[in-house]
This record gives C-alpha cells, structure tokens and sequence, in this order.
C-alpha cells in the first residue's frame, strides 16, 4: 500500500531560526496537502498542492511539490513560538481520491 | 467550511465494555471518515463511510470490532467493541474534499482511554 514518510520525527529549534520538514510518497500523488496539529488539537488544513514543481507561499511558510510528484517539504523562515506543533503532509493517489494517507509527521519545539 | 463535533470529548472505559462515538456535521457530506491517532503517532485511517451503504475498512480493521452507522449525510457513529488497553486513542470524524481547495476537515477528537 501507499506509505508516506517524514523527516525528520522532531526538531528543536531557536526562534528566530529556520525549520523545514520533508515528506517522501513510495507513489506518485495527484496531490499532497499539509496540515498543523497543535498540542492537544485535532489537524488543522495549511494547503493544498498539485502541480508538479509547484510552490505556494503563506508569509514565513513555503510549501513545494516536486517534480516527480512523490516529494514535499515545507520550510518555514524565522520560527515563532506559535509554530509550534506537529506537521503532517497527506497525500492522494489517483486510485484513492477520496482517501488521505498521512505522513507520520514532523513535531517542532521553538525554543525562545 | 464544515464544522464538525464528536460527542464524547473523552471517556475513561473498563477493559471488555464498548464506547460509541458521535460525529455530527454543520452541512450534508457524502463521505466521512474515521481515523485513530494514537500518543505522538500519525493518523490512520479506520474506514470510510458512505450514507446508505456498508462502511469500506483500512487494514488491520474489521467491522466487528469498530462497528460503523452512517444513517444520513450530516451524522456516523464508530463503536469500539470489547475494549483493550491497547484501543486508548484519539479518534476523529473526517469529512471532504470539499471546497476549491480540496479540505479535508477534522473533528476536535475523542479522547479514549482504556483501563
């Protein structure tokens, strides 16, 4: 079945610094979407993405699909410590379109 | 938008009892999902239910042990049947795409533990 990968599994950073997540599909996506979970919440949706090559920004955030379709990542520039949280991606496949299969996400501690 | 609420928020259950879960949805949706996310893991997904047919299950999940009712396009209910420790998650109701953007939208969970 379709699995979908992140890395890495935590990430401590300074605020003020950068932070960026990766995600790896073992199959081509017709589309990946990204989503933010705070401590205690349920996943929030940030952004869709399904072109290839596309990249979308959202103020300090940059999300990219890759050429390939199979890769994401999302940077974000100069952490606050309300991006705390963990990042998922999901992602479809054409033969599922209905259904997401979440990456196992990103946890990100910002440090003041 | 969709605005969607689980009944109840939490619950503590005894070993061997059953827990029903109630997603209740702002507008009609043809599909609904359900998913586990257990301590610091990801989310995955337990069944898809369809209004008016049987619920299609995940891997690793059978009917017989998350029982699924869909009876119209705004309401679904997950039971979780003769609990175990190992059963003590979150579950949340999943409704989409919908929208330009494609939105899967979540419920706020429901918090289970199994003693």
């Amino acid at each position: 079945g379709q699995q979908v990968m992140q890395i890495p599994q935590y990430q401590h950073v300074q605020e003020g610094e950068d932070f960026t997540t990766y995600c790896n599909s073992s199959t081509t996506l017709s589309n990946i979407q990204w989503y933010k979970q705070r401590p205690g919440g349920h996943p929030v949706f940030l952004i869709q993405l399904v072109k290839s090559g596309e990249v979308k920004k959202q103020k300090r955030l940059t999300f990219q699909f890759g050429e390939a379709k199979k890769n994401s990542s999302l940077h974000i520039t100069a952490t606050q410590t309300t991006d705390v949280g963990t990042y998922f991606c999901a992602g479809r496949t054409s033969g599922s379109a209905r259904q997401l299969t979440f990456g196992s996400g990103t946890q990100l501690t910002v440090l003041p | 938008s969709a605005v969607i609420s689980q009944k109840p928020s939490r619950d503590i259950c005894q070993r061997g009892t059953s827990l029903t879960i109630q997603c209740q949805v702002d507008s009609q949706v043809t599909m609904m999902f359900w998913y586990r996310q257990q301590p610091g893991q990801s989310l995955t997904l337990i069944a898809t239910a369809n209004q008016g047919s049987e619920a299609t299950y995940e891997s690793g999940f059978v009917i017989d042990k998350f029982p699924i009712s869909r009876p119209n396009l705004t309401f679904s209910t997950l039971t979780v049947s003769n609990m175990s420790p190992e059963d003590s998650s979150i579950y949340l109701c999943s409704v989409g795409p919908a929208g330009g953007e494609r939105t899967q939208y979540f419920g706020p969970g429901t918090r289970l533990t199994v003693l």
